[in-house]
C-alpha cells in the first residue's frame, strides 16, 4: 500500500470547517482514500472513503484532488467532539483481507 | 445494532504471565482483525482470519503471539510469557470482506495491556 504523509497537529474553532490534508504521492490506479479517526481511549472508527471523484456523506467530505496525489478531509462544522486524530489511509478494496496501514495522522483539536 | 466488543478493557499481567484477550465481532461479519496500538503511534497490523481460517500473522511480532478463531466467530489473542515491551492497547476489527473485496473495519474499544 501506498504511504501517506499529514500534518502532525491542527487546530480548529467549534463551528468552523476544519480541513485536514493528506498526501499520497505514490497511490495506484486501483487505491482508494481512506479516513479513520480515534477519539482518546476508543478504537479508530470509519469516516469515509473514496477513489477519484469527490465524496460526501453525513461525517464528512473527502475531496481527491484530479491527479490523485493528495486528499483533503473537510468536516464542515467541527465540534468538540470531533477532537480525535485522524488517519488518511490508502487501500486496495480488491482481494480481501486488506490490512489497514496507519501512519502517526494528525491530532485536530477543535477549540471554543 | 451492537458493536465489536472486546474483553478485558484492562488487563494488569507481571512479566512471564499469559494473557488471553477476547474479541466479539459484530454478527454476521466473515472478517477479523488484531491491531497492536503502542502509545503515541497508529495501530499496526498483527493477524488476520476470514472465518476460522487465519489468512495473515505476518504481524504477529513473535512466536509468544498467538491468535484463534476457532467457529469463525469469537476470537482470542494470547500472548505467552509476556514482556514489557508487549504493553500496548490490542485492537480488534470485523468487516464484510469478502475473499474478493475488502470493505471498511469496524473497531472494538480495544484491551489496554500493561505488563509490570
Amino acid at each position: 500500500d501506498a504511504k501517506t504523509t499529514q500534518p502532525p497537529s491542527m487546530d480548529c474553532a467549534e463551528g468552523r470547517a476544519a480541513n485536514l490534508p493528506c498526501n499520497h504521492s505514490t497511490i495506484s490506479g486501483n487505491e482508494y482514500v481512506y479516513w479513520y479517526r480515534q477519539i482518546h481511549s476508543q478504537g479508530p472508527q470509519y469516516i469515509i472513503h473514496g477513489l477519484k471523484n469527490n465524496e460526501t456523506n453525513e461525517m464528512a467530505s473527502l475531496i481527491i484532488t484530479e491527479d490523485r496525489k493528495s486528499s483533503t478531509l473537510i468536516l464542515p462544522h467541527a465540534t468538540l467532539r470531533d477532537t480525535a486524530v485522524y488517519y488518511c489511509i490508502v487501500r486496495s478494496p480488491t482481494g480481501g483481507g486488506n490490512k489497514l496501514t496507519f501512519g502517526t495522522g494528525t491530532q485536530l483539536k477543535v477549540e471554543l | 445494532g451492537a458493536g465489536v466488543s472486546q474483553s478485558p478493557r484492562y488487563k494488569v499481567a507481571k512479566r512471564g504471565q499469559d494473557v488471553a484477550l477476547r474479541c466479539d465481532p459484530i454478527s454476521g461479519h466473515v472478517s477479523l482483525f488484531w491491531y497492536q496500538q503502542a502509545l503515541g503511534q497508529g495501530p499496526e497490523f498483527l493477524t488476520y482470519f476470514q472465518n476460522e481460517a487465519q489468512l495473515d500473522k505476518s504481524g504477529l511480532p513473535s512466536d509468544r503471539f498467538f491468535a484463534e478463531r476457532p467457529e469463525g466467530s469469537v476470537s482470542t489473542l494470547k500472548i505467552q510469557r509476556t514482556q514489557q515491551e508487549d504493553s500496548a492497547v490490542y485492537l480488534c476489527a470485523s468487516s464484510l470482506d469478502t475473499g474478493s473485496v475488502s470493505y471498511e473495519q469496524y473497531f472494538g474499544p480495544g484491551t489496554r495491556l500493561t505488563v509490570t
